[in-house]
């Protein structure tokens, strides 16, 4: 059974641009979170989706946006990039609503540089 | 709000000797506990988890007891080995409605095997 897939791996943008990243959640698996990685800040909550729904959302400016599809991928957008932006922004899926016990699987991450 | 502290790396140990890793937590209610795993380039893999006072994970020779009366849950190992070497993260998932619907992660700590 394949894992989380996330896409890009690696990506580069410069100040002021917008990225979208892509999260694949493992086959049936409903709940998609995003975390965010940094060396300063350590991993810290983005947002958590469940069936299409935005269900909780972490402290980070409107810049940051996310949205789950019907076949339950994800996708997270930043606009208006800053340098502090950098870091690696993990996905992480389970089979059911999170919120009742279920175990989280992470994605290998995309890494995202902006210069 | 919900908060984890953990040990401060980077520990470095020979092969065989004993591990400790120190977690403290801040919760409300009774919080789920776990202990993840990074290797390089890859994402998070869940270690043990424990989801009520004095209950112990264990998985891989690593084991950890979810101390109530001290807000602990630090993570040990008998023997380590040159393939234990990560960072380990220490979470948790909280007891009130939004705060169960994500993790909060400690600092992570570096760990190191030499042979």
């Amino acid at each position: 059974k394949a894992g989380v897939t996330q896409t890009p791996r690696y990506l580069i943008k410069t100040r002021g641009q917008q990225v979208t990243l892509s999260c694949s959640p493992i086959s049936g698996h409903r709940s998609v979170s995003w975390y965010q990685q940094t060396p300063g800040q350590g991993l810290q909550f983005l947002f958590e989706y469940f069936s299409e729904t935005q269900r909780n959302k972490g402290n980070f400016p409107g810049r940051f946006s996310g949205r789950q599809f019907s076949n339950s991928r994800s996708e997270m957008n930043v606009s208006t990039l800053e340098l502090g932006d950098s870091a690696l922004y993990l996905c992480a899926s389970s089979l059911g609503d999170f919120a009742t016990n279920e175990k989280l699987f992470f994605g290998s991450g995309t890494q995202l540089s902006v210069l | 709000g919900d908060s984890v502290t953990q040990m401060e790396g980077p520990v470095t140990l020979s092969e065989e000797a004993f591990l400790t890793i120190n977690c403290t937590y801040t919760a409300t209610g009774y919080p789920s506990l776990f202990w993840y795993v990074q290797y390089p380039g890859e994402g998070l893999q869940l270690l043990l988890k424990a989801t009520k006072a004095d209950d112990k994970g264990s998985n891989k020779g690593f084991e950890a007891t979810y101390r109530k009366e001290t807000t602990s849950f630090h993570l040990e190992k008998g023997s380590v080995q040159v393939s234990d070497s990560a960072v380990y993260f220490c979470a948790l998932r909280g007891f009130l409605v939004d705060s169960a619907r994500q993790l909060t992660f400690g600092s992570g700590t570096q760990l190191t095997v030499l042979p």
